[in-house]
C-alpha cells in the first residue's frame, strides 16, 4: 500500500527558495503505474494544483507557479521534491504530496484522480 | 484552462437529509474528474473517481453522476461525520482545477 510523507521547512523567508521533499513507501516512484503531484491551501482557502511528475521524469507545472517552481525525484532515496523560488507571503500554505495511478501501453495516461495523499506539511512565510 | 464552478459554496443540511453538489466544467472533461472531502486540517480523502465510481471503503450513500461538463455528488442520508468540505477536481487536462469547494454544515 502505497504511503507518502512530507518533510521540510516549516518557516522561509520572503525571495527564498522554499523546498519540500515527499518520501514514497509501498511503491517505487520510478515505477509506470503511478504519478506524482504537488497540492497546496492557503489559510481558509481552496486547494490549488502546483505541478505533476511522471516516472519518465516529464513535469508539469501550473502557469500561475510555472516560473518559479520545479518538481523532481530522488530515485536513490524513493522521493520526489518541490522548489519554489522567490517566495512571498502569498505562498504560505499548507503543501501536501499525492499521488495516483497510471497507465502505460501502447500510450501512457492519468487514469484517476489522485487517491494517496501524504498529511501535508504547513509552511509559512515570513522574515 | 478549464474552470471548475462548484456550488453551493456553503450548505446547511441536518443528519438524515439528502444533499446534491455540482461541478460545471468550462468545457467538456468526459468523466475525468474526482470528488474529495476534506476535513480541518486533514487531507483530502477521495470519495469518488472517474465521475461516478465509489472509492473503496467509502459508504454507499455517497454517489456521484455526470459526465462531459456537469457533475454531481449526492449523499443520500447525511451522517455527523459527513459534515466537511467537498472539493471537485478535473484531471482531463493540465493545469489541473478544483472547485472551489462546498462546506456542508449542520
Amino acid at each position: 500500500q502505497l504511503r507518502l510523507q512530507e518533510s521540510g521547512p516549516g518557516l522561509v523567508k520572503p525571495s527564498e527558495t522554499l523546498s519540500l521533499s515527499c518520501s514514497v513507501s509501498g511503491g517505487s516512484i520510478s515505477s509506470s503505474r503511478f504519478y506524482w503531484v504537488w497540492i497546496r491551501q492557503p489559510p481558509g482557502k481552496g486547494l490549488e494544483w502546483i505541478g505533476s511528475m511522471y516516472y519518465s521524469g516529464s513535469t508539469y507545472y501550473n502557469p500561475s507557479l510555472k516560473s518559479r517552481v520545479t518538481v523532481s525525484a530522488d530515485t536513490s532515496k524513493n522521493q520526489f521534491s518541490l522548489k519554489l523560488n522567490s517566495v512571498t507571503a502569498a505562498d504560505t500554505a499548507l503543501y501536501f504530496c499525492a499521488s495516483g495511478p497510471f497507465r502505460c501501453g501502447g500510450d501512457c495516461y492519468v487514469l484517476y484522480a489522485m487517491d494517496v495523499w501524504g498529511q501535508g506539511t504547513t509552511v509559512t512565510v515570513s522574515s | 484552462d478549464i474552470q471548475m464552478t462548484q456550488s453551493p459554496s456553503s450548505l446547511s443540511a441536518s443528519v438524515g437529509d439528502r444533499v446534491t453538489i455540482t461541478c460545471r466544467a468550462s468545457q467538456g472533461i468526459r468523466n475525468d474528474l474526482g470528488w474529495y472531502q476534506q476535513k480541518p486540517g486533514k487531507a483530502p480523502k477521495r470519495l469518488i473517481y472517474d465521475a461516478t465510481s465509489l472509492q473503496s471503503g467509502v459508504p454507499s450513500r455517497f454517489s456521484g453522476s455526470g459526465s462531459g461538463t456537469e457533475f454531481t455528488l449526492t449523499i443520500s442520508y447525511l451522517q455527523p461525520e459527513d459534515f466537511a468540505t467537498y472539493y471537485c477536481l478535473q484531471h482531463y487536462s493540465y493545469p489541473y482545477t478544483f472547485g472551489q469547494g462546498t462546506k456542508l454544515e449542520i
